[in-house]
């Protein structure tokens, strides 16, 4: 299966730890997007990155959040110091350029107790 | 606040006909993507209109109207698998996709 790869499905850590959720894009994508979704709610747009560079991160908070999509490896996504109202569920998607299709990854389903 | 509107739930019944209704504002737009998403599971892509008119694909069609800001999609012949939340996007001119809250459907036997 070639599709875009999230990794854990599931997440928990305590309030203060910190979370990295990774993501492989499809093959040939170069472009990857990471999402946020609340329950019963749309996705809200993080962060836009190509290999090696932010290409947007108007939608990531400013502190505590940082992503990264190295030359080698997958995306990651990086809260520090995690807080109750960090639970969600964080998708990442990719695309071969920005005009095409995103298509999205399972999910990571994040919980802070 | 978001400038993309959809409702929030819609019930239909198996073996008919829905029309899940979209409307949004922007002074740049690329195109309007809908995408299904089941519970728990990953958003799925079904169509995108860039040109005005009616895309038909299988049991699925979408029709947008770029000058009232509209879109639909349409759902035939009704299977209980299609009970799932179909979110409605449009591509701004940065080519960012702004989402809508998306429309939970149910369908019924």
């Amino acid at each position: 299966n070639a599709g875009v790869t999230q990794n854990p499905r599931h997440l928990v850590r305590r309030r203060g730890q910190e979370a990295r959720l990774r993501c492989s894009p499809m093959k040939g994508h170069s472009h990857v997007y990471w999402y946020r979704q609340l329950p019963e709610e749309g996705l809200k747009f993080m962060v836009y990155l190509q290999k090696e560079n932010i290409i947007d991160e108007s939608g990531m908070p400013k502190e505590r959040f940082s992503a990264e999509f190295p030359k080698e490896g997958p995306s990651i996504l990086r809260i520090q110091q995690v807080v109750r109202g960090d639970s969600a569920a964080y998708f990442c998607a990719s695309s071969p350029s920005i005009e095409e299709t995103q298509h999205f990854g399972d999910g990571t389903r994040l919980s802070i107790l | 606040g978001q400038n993309i509107d959809q409702p929030t739930e819609m019930t239909a019944t198996e073996g008919a006909i829905v029309q899940i209704n979209c409307t949004y504002q922007t002074s740049g737009f690329n195109g309007l993507f809908w995408y299904q998403q089941h519970a728990g599971e990953a958003p799925t892509f079904l169509s995108y209109n860039v040109l005005d008119g009616l895309e038909e694909k299988g049991r699925f069609s979408s029709f947008l109207s770029r000058s009232k800001g509209y879109s639909y999609l349409l759902l035939k012949e009704l299977q209980m698998k299609d009970s799932a939340s179909y979110l409605c996007a449009y591509m701004d001119s940065n080519y960012q996709l702004i989402w809508g809250a998306g429309t939970k459907l149910i369908i019924k036997p």
